[in-house]
């Protein structure tokens, strides 16, 4: 089956550093998300993604973010000058015409 | 979207099954009913959806009450892998999720 793969599974960095997590999505999916869980709390929506631009974004994804589908297949999320709270699981999604969203098993990222 | 509401927790004997309601009262007439789970932090599962009539798979199944108003997931015959954070979700096709805290399932020997 089918399935959305991340890298890396986890990630230590520390606070300033910028980092980069990677996304493969469902190949012929044409919708791309990322969400992010910090550890205890509720999955929250960042952002979306269609025809090579940012559909919609969530209060969270400031100027600290940025997402960029550099080739046919990756789908990569920046985050610049990590934070403590930047701390979270970071979840890619993807999703074709039809309407069920799948998700990757998320990459750990943690901000030290 | 719609705002769902699941009970915060709930415990099911292995077996049996297992019943895990949802109530979407403000759903609107194209939005679908998504069920996923997470189990222990990895990405989120689909489970299945619906839109007006009951579906089934090989997971589970969704009956949806005729106003729309509410439905439940079914696990027919609960296992202990099947002990996770179930999450209803109501959205128009094609829009991004939005989660809530979900059910949190137990399933006990």
């Amino acid at each position: 089956e089918p399935e959305v793969t991340q890298t890396p599974s986890h990630q230590v960095t520390q606070m300033g550093q910028e980092v980069i997590l990677r996304c493969v999505p469902i190949s012929n999916h044409l919708y791309f998300y990322w969400y992010r869980q910090i550890l205890g709390q509720k999955v929250e929506f960042l952002v979306s993604f269609y025809n090579n631009e940012i559909s919609e974004k969530s209060e969270i994804f400031d100027d600290q973010f940025s997402v960029e589908r550099p080739d046919g297949s990756n789908f990569t999320l920046k985050i610049r000058s990590t934070k403590l709270e930047d701390s979270a699981m970071y979840f890619c999604a993807s999703r074709a015409e039809e309407n069920t969203i799948y998700f990757g098993e998320g990459s750990w990222l943690t901000v030290v | 979207d719609a705002k769902t509401t699941q009970p915060p927790s709930m415990d099911c004997a292995e077996g049996r099954a297992a019943n895990l309601p949802c109530n979407h009262s403000t759903i609107s007439g194209n939005e679908y009913v998504y069920w996923y789970r997470q189990i222990h932090s990895q990405g989120p599962q689909y489970i299945i959806h619906g839109l007006k009539n009951n579906e089934t798979n090989e997971m589970a199944s969704l009956i949806i009450t005729e106003d729309r108003k509410s439905s439940t997931l079914i696990l027919p015959h609960a296992t202990l892998r099947d002990t996770a954070v179930y999450y209803c979700i109501a959205a128009f096709t094609g829009n991004q999720f939005y989660f809530g805290t979900g059910t949190s399932l137990t399933v006990i020997p």
